[in-house]
């Protein structure tokens, strides 16, 4: 079946110490996002890839990186994470670009900042 | 700033009930409407979407939309159990960013 897979599951890091996420999509889908979202609250929109072409949101911290070397795949980096960083990490795809497109999300990856 | 309000609940509805959701949204020139429902600790699953105004029925889901006002709803016929969950509201706006409410936690009593 044609889906978004995200591993880890679960991630537990130290403060400070580098992690990185990862997506794939059988999907080929265009487009690939990440989001964080904190307990009861709105995903928010951290980044995304349209093709190659990569899009940050205004207000994304640096400390997040990402790369998506190929269609398929996709990576978020948390270069030193901090407390405030734990958080479900949700991939997701779409199509392309338009009025119609929905977005199809992975399982998530559950991070924990020790 | 552009915003998408939904009630926080929860909202508590009897088994085989309606469940009603609503959602208002800020920027009149939104073009589509999505409602995803999430269950604890998961991942958003979408379950129906809406570009024109009025109805569109699928199972035991309605969408309504009404574009004037500023609203959006979700309707749950015959509300089961399984329904419980939060559902979030998602507006694409007229720069085609995607704005996310924070959900309605919906609890479906036995």
């Amino acid at each position: 079946d044609a889906m978004v897979i995200q591993n880890p599951r679960y991630q537990v890091t130290q403060f400070g110490k580098p992690v990185t996420l990862s997506c794939s999509q059988t999907l080929n889908h265009n487009v690939m996002y990440w989001y964080q979202q904190k307990s009861s609250q709105a995903p928010k929109l951290l980044f995304h890839y349209y093709d190659k072409d990569f899009n940050n949101e205004a207000d994304t911290p640096d400390n997040f990186q990402s790369r998506r070397p190929n269609t398929s795949f996709c990576f978020l980096d948390i270069r030193s994470p901090g407390l405030g960083d734990a958080a479900m990490y949700l991939c997701a795809t779409s199509p392309g670009p338009g009025d119609q497109e929905t977005q199809y999300f992975g399982p998530g990856t559950r991070l924990l900042v020790l | 700033q552009k915003e998408v309000e939904q009630n926080s609940g929860p909202l508590s509805v009897p088994e085989g009930a309606i469940a009603s959701l609503n959602c208002t949204y800020s920027d009149r020139g939104s073009q589509s409407f999505f409602w995803y429902r999430q269950y604890s600790g998961k991942s958003p699953e979408l379950i129906m979407f809406i570009y024109s105004n009025g109805d569109k029925e699928d199972g035991r889901f309605t969408a309504q939309l009404n574009k004037a006002s500023q609203y959006v709803s979700l309707l749950i016929r015959d509300s089961q159990p399984s329904d419980s969950a939060t559902y979030l509201c998602a507006v694409r706006d007229s720069n085609y960013q995607l704005i996310w409410g924070a959900g309605t936690k919906l609890i479906i009593k036995p």
